[in-house]
């Protein structure tokens, strides 16, 4: 069985740019959440996709847009790029979206400088 | 929206002793709960979650929580610390039926030889 992977590991950008994140969905798993993690924090909460569509979102303004693909795979976009982007950007995916049960990456540390 | 505080940033133990990482919710339901570990550079690994069955729950490498209405906690225990117990721990919350986590500010423990 394959777990979640995420792609890039690590990613330094220049504020105003813009960034795709991909992650892969564990075998079998539908719903796909992404969180956002700064330094000594714990993560937040970004948005959920469940089966191609978004299905919630945690309090982000809309420069941060994602895709979900028929795969389940996932993209997390993020357009004119703030300092304050700097984090660890975790995917989490789950066997349906009801399930209580997430399955973290190991995440992509994006650095915007 | 459900919430969680965990009491503590950093924790320092001797190997071998007690570990006790404490976590309080602010909810009149009981949510659901979940504690994870995060060693460094890596993702979050599920280590237990309560969903309404026993309130003593067993999870992954000797932790244990319980669940106390009363006190509104969900506090993390390990009986006997050892050297790989060392990283980040967070508590979580989500709604019932809801699939986002709303994390705690996470607690560091560092085990002493």
């Amino acid at each position: 069985e394959t777990g979640v992977t995420q792609s890039p590991t690590h990613l330094i950008k220049t504020r105003g740019q813009q960034v795709t994140l991909r992650c892969s969905s564990q075998s079998g798993h539908n719903t796909v959440s992404w969180y956002q993690q700064a330094l000594g924090q714990g993560p937040q909460f970004i948005f959920q996709y469940y089966r191609e569509e978004e299905n919630g979102r945690g309090n982000f303004p809309p420069r941060f847009s994602g895709l979900q693909f028929p795969n389940y795979s996932s993209e997390l976009n993020v357009n004119a790029l703030e300092l304050d982007d700097s984090a660890l950007y975790l995917c989490a995916s789950s066997r349906d979206n009801w399930d209580t049960e997430a399955f973290f990456g190991q995440g992509t540390r994006l650095t915007v400088v | 929206a459900q919430s969680v505080t965990q009491l503590g940033s950093h924790v320092s133990v001797s190997e071998g002793a007690l570990v006790l990482l404490r976590c309080n919710y602010s909810s009149s339901v009981p949510p659901y709960l979940f504690w994870y570990v995060q060693y460094p550079n890596q993702g979050l690994q599920l280590l237990l979650k309560y969903t309404s069955a026993a309130t003593l729950v067993k999870g992954i490498n000797g932790f244990e929580a319980e669940f106390k209405k009363s006190e509104t906690s969900f506090h993390l225990t390990k009986p006997s610390a050892h050297m790989s117990d060392a990283a980040e721990y967070f508590c979580a919350v989500s709604d019932r039926g809801d699939y986002k986590l709303s994390f705690g500010a996470g607690t560091t423990v560092t085990v002493r030889a």
